[in-house]
């Protein structure tokens, strides 16, 4: 199965600040790659699918880049709302695959 | 709205069996792959199964295969996994979740999640 290993582990960062998080795959996953956010006790949102398209009704200020085997998220200016643990997913082969998560916290 | 709704989790010994349903709202149903993912509490994700739209697929997780069924029932809206052989490495949160489509095998909808514990 396809690794996916997330950086950092926690990402420490001021509202209204860039933040930057990092998927790399132990192989290419060429584009078949997903985010999500997830929030204590609640279930995982996906934000971008196809490595950099936006899911319905997700803020723009969330974009995904990359291909192959590096992947970045980048929420451009931090809100309250968006402290919360984030994890990519490979689906270019089965069984798909989540990365081990970045914890997005208040620096 | 698009909703999933899981239910039949609880507190089974090892060895034992379970069942867990989930119930979906607001959508074709019969239209869309569906799957089953885990999370241990603290922990991150991991795939359990899928099945087809049509039933006519299903793959598993390594971790489960032969021990866990999915199935659905699409005049009944509803997603279905067989548990058995329970081990205390599947205490964790099920939840159901509906692959996205087009091409693409992210997870769009999600349920709440329904928890189970494997203790004696």
């Amino acid at each position: 199965e396809i690794v996916m290993t997330q950086s950092p582990a926690t990402l420490s960062v001021s509202p209204g600040e860039r933040a930057t998080l990092s998927c790399r795959a132990r192989q290419s996953v060429n584009n078949n790659l997903a985010w999500y956010q997830q929030k204590p006790g609640q279930a995982p949102r996906l934000l971008i699918y196809g490595a950099s398209t936006r899911a319905t009704g997700i803020a723009a200020r969330f974009s995904g880049s990359g291909s192959g085997t590096e992947f970045t998220l980048t929420i451009s200016s931090l809100q309250s709302e968006d402290f919360a643990v984030y994890y990519c997913q490979q689906y270019n082969n089965w069984p798909t695959t989540f990365g081990g998560g970045t914890k997005v916290e208040t620096k | 709205q698009v909703q999933l709704v899981e239910s039949g989790g609880g507190l089974v010994k090892p060895g034992g069996s379970l069942s867990l349903s989930c119930a979906a709202s607001g959508f074709t149903f019969s239209a869309y792959y569906m799957s089953w993912i885990r999370q241990a509490p603290g922990k991150g994700l991991e795939w359990v199964s899928y099945i087809s739209s049509g039933s006519t697929y299903t793959n598993y997780a390594d971790s489960v295969k032969g021990r866990f069924i999915i199935s659905r029932d699409n005049a009944k809206n509803s997603l279905f996994l067989q548990m058995n052989s329970l081990r205390a490495e599947d205490s964790t949160v099920y939840y159901c979740a509906r692959l996205i489509g087009g091409g693409h095998d992210a997870f769009d909808i999600w349920g709440q999640g329904t928890m189970v514990t494997v203790s004696s």
